[in-house]
């Protein structure tokens, strides 16, 4: 397996427009987690699954924001209308249920919001 | 909720020891983990503690006390290679999501 695998890399969008992010977990992994980073910041906490269940999802997502993982397996996460503050590197990770702090991540999706 | 300090910049010698703190203050805690992230990539994992004390591999080892809230990484024997942010992250109770600090960016100089 070679980790976890994001796509796309890079997203340049226009306000308004929705977007759509794609993550592949480590196979053998059956959490997944989805987090966002500013320059600067450390990574802030979105949603995670376990399996296909979405358990849990930040008070700071809006609407505007959705996930899946609808086999358990891949994961999407989508921004509707996106706006400028949207733009960030959107970051993916995996871990086994038994070590839930070691966090496996993807390389990342840079969205830029025009 | 988490709140969790971390200082921004360091800058450090090469060959030279240094120690990144942490605080926290959080509503729940089961564990503290340390992340490693170069410029332009993925944070990778570098250690964690549960228990009070120190946890050792190789040239990094974490400290915690869960009674003051606070830890550090100590980086040994520093290499320029280790010129990356440090990022400290708390999990919360019931052990399913981290939730990290802003990251201590490390500057080795030669």
């Amino acid at each position: 397996d070679t980790g976890v695998s994001q796509d796309p890399r890079h997203k340049i969008t226009k306000r308004g427009q929705n977007v759509t992010f794609r993550c592949d977990p480590i196979s053998e992994h059956n959490r997944l987690y989805w987090y966002r980073q500013t320059l600067g910041q450390g990574p802030e906490f979105l949603t995670y699954f376990q399996n296909e269940a979405q358990l849990e999802k930040s008070r700071l997502l809006s609407d505007r924001f959705s996930a899946e993982r609808p086999k358990g397996s891949f994961s999407t996460l989508e921004i509707q209308r996106t706006e400028q503050g949207d733009s960030a590197m959107y970051l993916c990770a995996s871990s086994s249920e038994r070590r839930t702090g070691e966090l496996f991540f993807g390389e990342g999706s840079r969205l830029t919001v025009l | 909720g988490q709140n969790i300090d971390q200082p921004t910049e360091m800058t450090a010698t090469e060959g030279a020891i240094v120690q990144i703190n942490c605080t926290y203050q959080t509503s729940g805690f089961n564990g503290l983990f340390w992340y490693q992230q170069h410029a332009g990539e993925a944070p990778t994992f570098l250690s964690y503690n549960v228990l009070d004390g120190l946890e050792e591999k190789g040239r990094f080892s974490s400290f915690l006390s869960r009674s003051k809230g606070y830890s550090y990484l100590l980086l040994k024997e520093l290499q320029m290679k280790d010129s990356a942010s440090y990022l400290c992250a708390v999990r919360d109770n019931a052990g399913n999501m981290l939730t990290f600090g802003g990251g201590t960016r490390l500057m080795v100089k030669p």
